[in-house]
Formats: C-alpha cells, sequence, structure tokens
C-alpha cells in the first residue's frame, strides 16, 4: 500500500493555459474524490467516481474543470483556460467504497495561475 | 446545508499542555463527523470519525473527541500535546452525494506548540 498519490506536486501556468493533473488511488480502493483547497479554507468537494463513473459534481466544478477516471484506477483532473481564481491545492483521495468509509488523501496539487 | 464551524482560527499551547478544538455542526438528523489534521506537505489524515454508538470518540495519535448532541458540538482533546501535533485540524460533517458521504470541511484551525 503506497497510499494515494498526485502528479504534479506544483505547477505555475499564466491565465488562460490549459492544465491537467494526475492522481493514482490505493489499488483496491474503487471510490475517487477530488477535492479544491484555498489559502485559509477547507477543502471543498468537486467530484467523484465509482469505478469509472462519474457519481456527482458539486456546482464549484464549472464547465472549465472535466474530470475522468477511464479505466476505474487513476483519474484526470483538467481546467481549461485556467483563471487566477482557481489558483488552490487541488486534493485526491479514494476509499473502499462502503458506508461510512474511511478517505485517504493524496498530497495534493498546488496550482498558481499567474 | 450542512456546515461546520471553528471558531478558532489559531490555538497556541505550550507542549504537554491539554488541548481542546471546537467544533460546531449545523446539520438536521444524526450527523456523521470527522476530524482530520494536515502537517505541511502532508496529505489529510483522518483522526476519528463518529457515526453513532458512544459519543465519547477514541482515535489515532492519542486524540478523542466527544459527541454533544445537545450543543451541535463534536470537539477534539488530548491530554498532553506534543511538538509533532503542530499541525493544521479540520473538523467535517459527512454530507450524503448519490451512496457516499462527502464531509463538508471546516475552515480550519491552526495549531502552533511552543516548547
Amino acid at each position: 500500500d503506497t497510499g494515494v498519490s498526485q502528479d504534479p506536486r506544483h505547477k505555475i501556468t499564466k491565465r488562460g493555459q490549459n492544465v491537467t493533473f494526475r492522481c493514482d488511488p490505493i489499488s483496491e480502493h474503487n471510490r475517487l474524490y477530488w477535492y479544491r483547497q484555498t489559502l485559509g479554507q477547507g477543502p471543498e468537494f468537486l467530484t467523484y467516481f465509482q469505478n469509472e463513473a462519474q457519481l456527482e459534481k458539486s456546482r464549484l466544478l464549472s464547465d472549465r474543470f472535466s474530470a475522468e477516471r477511464p479505466k476505474g484506477s487513476f483519474s484526470t483532473l483538467e481546467i481549461q483556460r485556467t483563471e487566477q481564481g482557481d489558483s488552490a491545492m487541488y486534493l485526491c483521495a479514494s476509499s473502499l467504497g462502503v458506508a461510512g468509509e474511511t478517505q485517504y488523501f493524496g498530497p495534493g496539487t498546488r496550482l498558481l495561475v499567474l | 446545508a450542512q456546515s461546520v464551524t471553528q471558531p478558532d482560527i489559531h490555538i497556541t499551547v505550550s507542549e504537554g499542555a491539554s488541548l481542546e478544538l471546537r467544533c460546531n455542526y449545523s446539520y438536521g438528523a444524526t450527523p456523521y463527523l470527522f476530524w482530520y489534521v494536515q502537517s505541511p506537505g502532508q496529505g489529510l489524515q483522518l483522526l476519528l470519525k463518529y457515526f453513532s454508538g458512544d459519543t465519547l470518540v477514541q482515535g489515532i495519535k492519542g486524540f478523542e473527541a466527544e459527541f454533544k448532541r445537545s450543543q451541535s458540538s463534536f470537539n477534539l482533546r488530548k491530554p498532553s500535546v506534543h511538538w509533532s501535533d503542530a499541525a493544521e485540524y479540520f473538523c467535517a460533517v459527512g454530507d450524503s452525494w448519490g451512496g457516499s458521504y462527502i464531509p463538508t470541511f471546516g475552515r480550519g484551525t491552526s495549531l502552533i506548540v511552543h516548547p
């Protein structure tokens, strides 16, 4: 069990560019979650997957955001036409997928949009 | 909508002193409650959770929390703080999303430990 990993750990981009983040969950976990955390705040839920199916999306996930988990293993989160307000830490978590399960978080990808 | 309030942005304690971090929640039914810790460069780690049963919950690293329905509170405690406990602490209430319980987090309390 190597834990949840995220890549890259840091990303600096210019406004208007597209960025993509990757999350590799714990191998036997079938649920995968994305959160966004801005400075001085707690994480906010973005979306989650049960295997390859995207089950829920929060209102925070605008049309510029898209997430995929094509084979039910790793997931990608893409932000198109980045804005300065997208600067945040993007966290990924995974869980076994039973009621009340513990989510295990990765270290996050910190995005800075200039 | 559910919400969590952590009234203290920063807490400073001396090493060896006791600790209590406050958390108040807003939720209509019996809540699912969590405490997480986030250290610099580390992912969020679950300290403990309450779903039902005994209202005093034991967690990892010597932490405990008590669910008090009458006060809508779920305060985190530790009898003796170690320097390594310095971190950001988040209280969260579980929100139902399509069959999973997604934590809605408070803004966090930063714990500073003096030697």
